[in-house]
Formats: structure tokens, C-alpha cells, sequence
């Protein structure tokens, strides 16, 4: 069993539709959770980064995280054509670890 | 804004070639990354340094070296290319030792090996 699980997609909707984008996980010793944004052929971007579980908001984004169900979301409200990428959850261990654990990405289209 | 700049875009090398991918970054950051991202397998770390001249292995290492001579540069070897290396290699840069900051990327580099 992969630590980090998240669905390849794609996933097509259209545009100003809400988006909901889902990692699991397996290790209850993550403490720190990320969103990153990778339009192709560029790097990831960091997008959202939250701490322990809650909810997080920037702009139309919001991160939630329940740690009692090893279950991480993104939210996308309004989404736009730009929107449209590979989004990647990745999470790790607090402290002065380096190491990040990543999901495999979900394909994302968002049609006009 | 982060900026890890990688420096080159895209690289054709053949079997057997030493190969090396440079990372700059140029927010004095202390660590340094090299993964490499393939479909479906996702982003795996091959190398991370903490510091000058410090290293550590990631998750696969195999037949890939490092330097890090100066903070701002992290440099990626491959000893002796294969076709099996023919993948997307990112570089991100992180600061602090103890920090809650996260990881910053570059573009990468897209590396065909013949």
C-alpha cells in the first residue's frame, strides 16, 4: 500500500464548476500538508500549505485536512480554464525532517 | 518570490555519458532537493543536502551522485547514463533546519537518454 494515495483522473468539468480534489494517507505522524499546482512542462507551484487538520483558505482555494480520517481535499470554487493542471498533494513528518511524501497527482481540465 | 532556476530545460545524452543537472537557488537556503518524476510513480527523491558539502541518500539513489560545493548551488550526476534514467528531474530548494517552510521548485529538466 502506497503512504499517499490520490487519483490520476482526468477530471473534466466545466468551467465555474466546483472542484474537489482528495488525497489519502496511511501514517497518522503527518503533520504538515501541501497542495502544489504543475501546469506542463513547468514545476510544481505551491498552492496551499496547512498545518494539522483544519481548514485553510486563499482566494478561491481551500485546503481542509482531517487527520482522524487520513484524508486531505482541495477545493476549487469558480474554477477557470486556467485552473486546468496536475495538482499534487504532498505531506511530512514535523520537525526538522526534509523528506516529502507525494501523491502521484490528479489531472485536472477545465473546459470553457 | 523563491526563485530555483535549473539550467537547462531539456538535455539529450547517450548511453554512458556522465551526466550533470545544476540547480540554483537564490534564497540562501540551507536544503536542497533532486527528484525525478515519472507517470504514474510520481515525484521520488533521489538525493536532499542540508548544507555545504552535506548529502544524504533519498529513495533511489542507484547510479545518481550530488554536489554541493557552494549553499546556492546543488549539482546532480549521473555517473553513467542509461536509458532507465530518461525521466523529469525537478530541483527545490527549502530553508531552515528546524522550519515549517516548504519546498520550492524549479521548471525541471527533461533528460532523454539514447
Amino acid at each position: 500500500q502506497k503512504e499517499v494515495e490520490q487519483d490520476p483522473g482526468p477530471l473534466s468539468v466545466p468551467e465555474g464548476a466546483i472542484v474537489s480534489l482528495n488525497c489519502t494517507y496511511s501514517n497518522s505522524a503527518f503533520q504538515y500538508f501541501m497542495w502544489y499546482r504543475q501546469y506542463s512542462r513547468k514545476g510544481p507551484e505551491l498552492l496551499m500549505y496547512t498545518y494539522s487538520s483544519g481548514n485553510k483558505e486563499d482566494g478561491r482555494f481551500t485546503a481542509q485536512v482531517d487527520k482522524s480520517s487520513k484524508y486531505i481535499s482541495l477545493f476549487i470554487r469558480d474554477s477557470q480554464p486556467s485552473d486546468s493542471a496536475t495538482y499534487l498533494c504532498a505531506m511530512r513528518f514535523g520537525g526538522a525532517t526534509n523528506k516529502l511524501i507525494f501523491g502521484t497527482g490528479t489531472l485536472l481540465a477545465v473546459q470553457p | 518570490d523563491v526563485k530555483v532556476t535549473q539550467s537547462s530545460r531539456y538535455l539529450v545524452k547517450r548511453t554512458g555519458e556522465k551526466v550533470f543537472l545544476e540547480c540554483v537557488q537564490d534564497m540562501d537556503h540551507e536544503n536542497m532537493f533532486w527528484y525525478r518524476q515519472d507517470p504514474g510513480l510520481g515525484l521520488r527523491l533521489i538525493y536532499f543536502s542540508y548544507d555545504v558539502k552535506m548529502k544524504e541518500k533519498g529513495d533511489i539513489p542507484e547510479g545518481y551522485s550530488v554536489s554541493r560545493e557552494k549553499k546556492e548551488r546543488f549539482s546532480l550526476i549521473l555517473e553513467s547514463a542509461s536509458t532507465n534514467q530518461t525521466s523529469m528531474y525537478l530541483c527545490a530548494s527549502r530553508g531552515g533546519i528546524v522550519s515549517n517552510q516548504p519546498q520550492h521548485f524549479g521548471d525541471g529538466t527533461r533528460l532523454s537518454i539514447l
